[in-house]
């Protein structure tokens, strides 16, 4: 039982590439989100699903974009990298009350 | 604007003694309330919560205090351990989908 995984662990990018970041959790549940933790603003929401095919903007869902084409999977994409996407990202899965975290993604956007 | 505020950015406490953490937070309609706990290079892991019907939730050593009229929740860790050092988020929901996080407290327990 892996619980959340996350894939890479750290990526280093230039302005304007694209990447896509891939959470996976292994505990059947239906809520999964993702998070961006910068110094001084906690974590703050992305976005976030609540079963499969179905997505929902967060807090911060600008640049971002996201899918959930499997139960156990959410990928969240970023078309055009830009400085201010530099984070390290966090995702997490529920069944409707606790959050279970990722040891998460370091993003360098140059 | 930030809901869910962690006022203290770090806090140190000699080892045995209590580590007291506070979180405050504007809206009304929050009912849940969790404490995470985050090592470097880790994501969070889920420490204690407690509903709004309650005013006190105990684990261990890890006791959970709101006070709804304040807007106030705070963590009570006892005796404190060096193995405690560690970033604590608090964060609330309103019984929707979404939860919002403080921005953390770095505790450091002195041995």
């Amino acid at each position: 039982n892996a619980g959340v995984t996350q894939t890479p662990k750290f990526r280093v990018l230039k302005t304007g590439q694209s990447m896509t970041l891939l959470c996976a959790q292994d505990m059947n549940h239906e809520y999964m989100y993702w998070y961006r933790q910068d110094p001084g603003m906690g974590l703050r929401l992305i976005h976030y699903s609540v079963g499969e095919g179905t997505t929902a903007k967060g807090e911060v869902p600008d640049g971002y974009n996201v899918s959930r084409l499997k139960k156990q999977n959410f990928l969240l994409g970023l078309e055009s990298a830009a400085p201010s996407q530099t984070s390290v990202y966090f995702c997490a899965s529920s069944s409707g009350g606790t959050q279970y975290f990722g040891p998460g993604t370091r993003l360098l956007v140059l | 604007d930030q809901q869910v505020k962690q006022n203290s950015p770090s806090l140190s406490v000699q080892e045995g003694r209590i580590s007291i953490l506070n979180c405050d937070y504007t809206n009304s309609m929050f009912d849940y309330f969790l404490w995470y706990k985050k090592y470097p290079a880790e994501g969070p892991t889920f420490l204690i919560s407690i509903s709004s019907i309650k005013d006190k939730n105990e684990d261990g050593r890890f006791t959970v205090f709101l006070n709804k009229s304040a807007k106030h929740l705070s963590l009570h860790i006892v005796p404190s351990q060096p193995g405690d050092s560690a970033v604590y988020f608090c964060a609330a929901s309103d019984g929707g989908n979404q939860f919002y996080f403080g921005t953390g407290t770095s505790l450091t327990v002195i041995p």
